[in-house]
């Protein structure tokens, strides 16, 4: 059974940068194909796709937010960590790990809710 | 910038159908787009339905069918029920560099 669980925290301040963890269970970021990725939603809109790590460490970001984010793995731990630096109420969101196998994005986790404060 | 379009609302009785779509700001919407379905309630994950095309997730009932129809993916609800009342995002799969691009999600209401 793959199940994955975001953590982090709910308030950051405006220019704070932010770490959330993904920890899961059920498969290995060491198999080929496998993804690990991030997706967020603002509160009432929709969900934008923000980054992905495959089991290859091959990375991909959201293009509009490049230049912000950074995902790493830690295949031992069963861990993807995203940070997102320079955060702004807008980022104010509920952010989602899910597992990826090639194209698919097909389990999720239940979310964690980042409202970004002074 | 690449847009993917889904119709805002929608609304259908119980035990209608209907055809929910996803398209592209240009270009036609292909299976090599891997166009894959999720639904989600308020306060709640996306659950996944569909995934490359057509393929329906474990536990989806079959009443849920994915496709292409023309120049778009679709999503197609069959004898709908009143717990389909939920929103729904389609998902296109860019390639290399950019991965993954969500559309706005189609708002379902089951009356």
């Amino acid at each position: 059974q793959i199940t994955l669980k975001e953590s982090g925290p709910t308030l950051v301040k405006p220019t704070q940068t932010l770490t959330l963890t993904c920890t899961f269970s059920g498969f290995s970021l060491s198999t080929s194909g496998v993804g690990v990725g991030w997706i967020r939603q603002p509160p009432g809109k929709a969900l934008e796709w923000l980054a992905l790590i495959y089991w290859n460490d091959d990375k991909r970001y959201s293009p509009s937010l490049k230049s912000r984010l950074t995902i790493t793995k830690d295949t031992s731990k069963n861990q993807v960590v995203l940070t997102m630096t320079n955060m702004d109420p807008v980022d104010t969101a509920t952010y989602y790990c899910a597992h990826g196998t090639g194209a698919t994005i097909d389990y999720w986790g239940q979310g964690t809710l980042v409202t970004v404060s002074s | 910038q690449t847009v993917v379009t889904q119709e805002p609302s929608f609304s259908v009785s119980p035990g209608g159908t209907v055809t929910l779509t996803c398209g592209l700001s240009s270009g036609s919407v292909s299976t090599s787009y891997y166009p894959s379905w999720y639904q989600q309630t308020p306060g709640q994950a996306p659950r996944t339905l569909i995934y490359s095309t057509n393929t329906r997730s474990s536990g989806v009932p079959d009443r849920f069918s994915g496709s292409i129809l023309g120049n778009k993916a679709a999503l197609t609800i069959t004898g709908a029920q009143a717990d389909d009342e939920s929103d729904y995002y389609c998902v296109l799969y860019m390639g290399s560099g950019i991965n993954w691009v969500f559309g706005g999600g189609t708002k379902l209401t089951v009356l």
